[in-house]
């Protein structure tokens, strides 16, 4: 089981402020990092699956940044919108033998008051 | 395509019945897994299955079982429920193992009384 930290836990803002937070995990034996966005009452949806150290996606104002090396990477949220409450989960995947497994962090909350 | 679909979506037990959840999934994917929601907790892996005919364990795997006896489907039984399995359990599948994400169904929310 792997150890994944979010941080933070939960996070106000307000409507057009822009936002990061930050998922650290174990840097040895890494795959793959994904990151997931869960809304209230429905189901987590992926956002961005990443794998090479440096590597940086994006999705409309949504992005990512992914340090393989250090063992973090960062979601960042450009302008939130109230649509954007949601809370953001991370999951590394290691390599070798538990490379079909995700561990899922407890997730950052974020609520963005209009 | 209705992608992951979980059956039922709500249930109330009394402590030691026993019922099934079903997970059925129609993108061909090879992958499914078992998860459990709790406060506090995040999404826990109970079971999960790399192909039809497959299973095994995750983290938290006591007190339950699993088939996938067809590639499409992926039960989670409780034989005998405890209280402490009162949960939201996602059913998830994906097309790799490897690097493909993870496509979770609604939930199915069980109470054990």
């Amino acid at each position: 089981i792997l150890n994944v930290e979010q941080s933070p836990q939960s996070l106000h803002v307000q409507e057009g402020d822009s936002t990061n937070f930050t998922c650290s995990f174990p840097s040895s034996n890494f795959y793959a990092l994904h990151w997931y966005r869960w809304e209230t009452a429905k189901s987590p949806e992926a956002l961005f699956v990443m794998t090479l150290n440096g590597d940086e996606k994006k999705k409309g104002r949504i992005s990512a940044t992914l340090n393989t090396k250090e063992g973090y990477s960062y979601l960042y949220i450009k302008g939130s919108q109230p649509e954007d409450s949601a809370t953001y989960l991370c999951a590394p995947k290691g390599s070798g033998g538990s490379n079909y497994k995700l561990t899922f962090g407890k997730g950052t909350l974020l609520t963005v008051n209009p | 395509n209705a992608g992951v679909t979980q059956t039922p979506k709500f249930r109330v037990l009394k402590t030691g019945q026993s019922m099934t959840l079903l997970c059925a999934q129609d993108m061909n994917h090879e992958y499914m897994y078992w998860y459990r929601q709790d406060p506090g907790m995040g999404l826990r892996l109970i079971h999960y299955s790399v192909g039809e005919g497959t299973t095994a364990k995750g983290e938290v795997p006591d007190g339950y079982n699993v088939s996938r006896l067809k590639k499409q489907n992926f039960l989670l039984g409780l034989e005998s429920a405890a209280p402490s399995q009162t949960s939201v359990y996602f059913c998830a599948s994906s097309y790799s193992g490897q690097g493909g994400e993870q496509f979770f169904g609604p939930g199915t929310r069980l109470t054990v009384l």
